[in-house]
C-alpha cells in the first residue's frame, strides 16, 4: 500500500527566504506526482504536476523535482512571500493518470514580514 | 478559467439523515473523484467514476454512500444515513483524459450532529 510523508510538517521562514518541502513515497511505480496548495478551510489548488517520466517542472518561483527510483519529490520555493502561507500537498497517482490521487499529510507553510 | 464547482459549502445534517452533495466538473472532463478530509487528518479517496460508472472505490466507500451523473453536467454523492464521524470536508476533482492533472472543488464541508 503506498503512503506518502511530508517532511517537516510545518515550517516558519522569514519573507525572501528561498525553501524546499519535501515528499517521500513508499512505492516508487507511479505514474505521475501532483503538489497542490491548500489554504485553511478551503479547496486544494494544482501547483504542479510531474509526469514519472520528468524529472522536473517549473512554474514561476516553484520549482518541482522527482526521483521516481528513491521515492523523492521536492518542491523549492524561491524568494518566498507572505502570500505563500498555507498547507502544501503532495500526492501520487499508480497504474495511469486517472487513479486515484495518495495524499500525504502536507506541510504548514508561514512566511513571516 | 474552467473550476470545479460544488454545492452547498456548508451542509449541517443531523445523524441518520441522509445528504447529497453536488459538485459540476469542468465540462470536457471525463474521471470524476470524491475524496474526503477529516479535520487535520490527510486527504483520502473515496470513488472515482467514468463513462457512468464507478472505476474504483476505497474501502470507506460502503453501502452507504453512492454517486450518480444524473444528466450531463452533474455529479453527486449522497450519504444515506449520516453518522457523526462522516463529519468532514468533501472534495470533487476532475481530470480530463490523456492530461491527467486533477482539478479539485472547493469543497463541501458537512458536519453531522
Amino acid at each position: 500500500k503506498q503512503e506518502v510523508t511530508q517532511i517537516p510538517a510545518a515550517l516558519s521562514v522569514p519573507e525572501g527566504e528561498n525553501l524546499v518541502l519535501n515528499c517521500s513515497f513508499t512505492d516508487s511505480a507511479i505514474y505521475n506526482l501532483q503538489w497542490f496548495r491548500q489554504d485553511p478551510g478551503k479547496g486544494l489548488t494544482s501547483l504542479l504536476l510531474i509526469q514519472s517520466s520528468q524529472r522536473e517542472q517549473t512554474s514561476g518561483r516553484l520549482n518541482a523535482s522527482l526521483d521516481k527510483s528513491s521515492g523523492r519529490s521536492t518542491l523549492y520555493i524561491a524568494a518566498s512571500q507572505p502570500g505563500d502561507s498555507a498547507t502544501y500537498l503532495c500526492a501520487v497517482s499508480h497504474y495511469s493518470g486517472n487513479t486515484p490521487l495518495v495524499f500525504g499529510k502536507g506541510t504548514r507553510l508561514s512566511v513571516i514580514a | 478559467e474552467p473550476e470545479v464547482t460544488q454545492t452547498p459549502s456548508h451542509q449541517v445534517t443531523q445523524m441518520g439523515q441522509e445528504v447529497i452533495l453536488r459538485c459540476v466538473p469542468i465540462s470536457n472532463h471525463l474521471y470524476f473523484y470524491w475524496y474526503r478530509q477529516i479535520l487535520g487528518q490527510k486527504v483520502e479517496f473515496l470513488v472515482s467514476f467514468y463513462n457512468n460508472e464507478i472505476s474504483e472505490k476505497s474501502e470507506i466507500f460502503d453501502d452507504q454512500f453512492s454517486v450518480e451523473r444524473p444528466d450531463g453536467s452533474n455529479f453527486t454523492l449522497k450519504i444515506r444515513s449520516t453518522k457523526l464521524e462522516d463529519s468532514a470536508m468533501y472534495f470533487c476533482a476532475s481530470t480530463h483524459r490523456g492530461l491527467y492533472e486533477q482539478y479539485f472543488g472547493p469543497g463541501t464541508r458537512l458536519t453531522v450532529t
